[in-house]
């Protein structure tokens, strides 16, 4: 069954430092998603992507974050310069039309 | 601003009981719900997706239930087993895709 993968599973950086979190999507989806969670806390949606282009973010996903789809496969999330607030689970998800999403197994990002 | 509530926040019951789970939601104006299963440090299994033009939806031992009127939602889980246990999260989406969700309900079913 196609399955949304996610690298790395963890990840440890210095705070100000610039961390890219890899998705690839199910292959005939549509619409991306990137969403975190931080410890104890709910899932957050930070953006959806869809047609190559941003179609809706959230007040977290400020200019610190962005997007990517550079091949038509990997889909990215860039976080600039890290924060210690920046530490959570983050999640890919990816839907084929406006239905089921299916998410992925998470980074664990941790900034020290 | 869509806010999403899931009672109890941790539920204990015996292997084979039937149980119920509760979300609510704060404005009706939702383009589908879903049932999602988080195992612990894991991701998130999509275990059911209402549109909001429907009542219910079964998968196996599983029924959702949706009255969108009232803002609310169930999770009805039939026979349960340890494996059961998890923490269950209801999100609901709006007509641009994003899934708001709520806190989740932590089942643990005792063998």
């Amino acid at each position: 069954e196609p399955e949304v993968t996610q690298t790395p599973s963890h990840q440890v950086t210095q705070m100000g430092q610039e961390v890219i979190l890899r998705c690839v999507p199910i292959s005939n989806h549509l619409y991306f998603y990137w969403y975190r969670q931080i410890l104890g806390q709910k899932v957050e949606f930070l953006v959806s992507f869809y047609n190559n282009e941003i179609s809706e973010k959230s007040e977290i996903f400020d200019d610190q974050f962005s997007v990517e789809r550079p091949d038509g496969s990997n889909f990215t999330l860039k976080i600039r310069s890290t924060k210690l607030e920046d530490s959570a689970m983050y999640f890919c998800a990816s839907q084929q039309t406006q239905e089921t999403q299916y998410f992925g197994p998470g980074t664990r990002l941790l900034v020290l | 601003k869509q806010e999403v509530t899931q009672i109890p926040a941790a539920l204990s019951v015996p292997e084979g009981e039937n149980l119920v789970l509760n979300c609510s939601f704060t404005d009706s104006a939702i383009y589908n719900l879903q049932w999602f299963r988080q195992d612990p440090g894991k991701g998130l299994t999509s275990l059911l997706l209402i549109q909001s033009s429907q009542r219910e939806q079964t998968s196996g031992r599983l029924n959702a239930s949706l009255d969108k009127s009232s803002g609310r939602s169930t999770l009805y889980i039939a026979a349960s087993q340890p494996g059961d246990s998890a923490t269950y999260l209801c999100a609901v989406s709006s007509n641009t895709g994003k899934l708001i969700f709520g806190q989740g309900t932590t089942l643990q079913v005792k063998p």
